[in-house]
């Protein structure tokens, strides 16, 4: 049963422009959430989290929004680099279980020139 | 701050044996959690230690299993392996469990390749 789900596997954008990320989660029990990047061969990193009592969250060109009502929430990367181009995992956990995250499919970033 | 670091980084191995996989988290950490990242499933959560104690624990049959020891390295062993074992197995570490934010630091993985 995927509690978290990321439904667009791969995502291409211009280099300087906006990248969108989007995940939907199931369980209403989730109220802390994370944005993973990960690169080939390579541990995931993590980037941006929000707790469920906040609905953005901002760090540099990463912001991340929580509609706890629709059970979504995303990650824009602004401007968007050639750098950026990964794989990103959108996951969540319940208070008192941090580690235990569950992950979405992930969705691959590719920034062209 | 060395991160975390996992052993070995790739291994081949045939049906039916066993494998363990090391895990040294970054210091001070307590709290190590392991995944397992498939093609097929994607990461997915196989248990979590703090402190010696295993706190939670995955979906997975009881072929697999932990430990962690006092200086909070830890160890995970696959037993009778299977073809669809084949998998990258991830280690993460984090400060403390359940009093700050959940962020999880993660090492590079093992590769498994059950042949």
């Amino acid at each position: 049963d995927q509690q978290v789900k990321q439904n667009s596997p791969s995502l291409s954008v211009q280099e300087g422009r906006i990248s969108i990320l989007n995940c939907d989660y199931t369980n209403s029990m989730f109220d802390y959430f994370l944005w993973y990047k990960k690169y080939p061969a390579e541990g995931p990193t993590f980037l941006i989290s929000i707790s469920s009592i906040k609905d953005k969250n901002e760090d540099g060109r990463f912001t991340v929004f929580l509609n706890k009502s629709a059970k979504h929430l995303s990650l824009h990367i602004v401007p968007s680099q050639p750098g950026d181009s990964a794989v990103y995992f959108c996951a969540a956990s319940v208070s008192d279980s941090w580690g235990k995250l569950q992950f979405g499919a992930g969705t691959q970033v590719v920034v062209t020139p | 701050k060395a991160g975390v670091t996992q052993t070995p980084r790739y291994l081949i191995k045939t049906r039916g044996q066993q494998v363990t996989l090391s895990c040294s988290p970054i210091s001070g950490h307590r709290s190590v959690s392991w995944y397992q990242q498939t093609p097929g499933q994607g990461l997915q959560f196989l248990f979590e230690y703090f402190s010696e104690t295993q706190r939670n624990k995955g979906n997975f049959p009881g072929r697999f299993s932990g430990r962690q020891f006092s200086n909070s390295r830890s160890e995970m062993n696959v037993s009778t392996l299977e073809l669809g074992d084949s998998a990258l197995y991830l280690c993460a570490s984090s400060q403390t469990s359940g009093l700050t934010t959940g962020e999880l630091f993660f090492g590079e993985g093992s590769r498994l390749t059950v042949l």
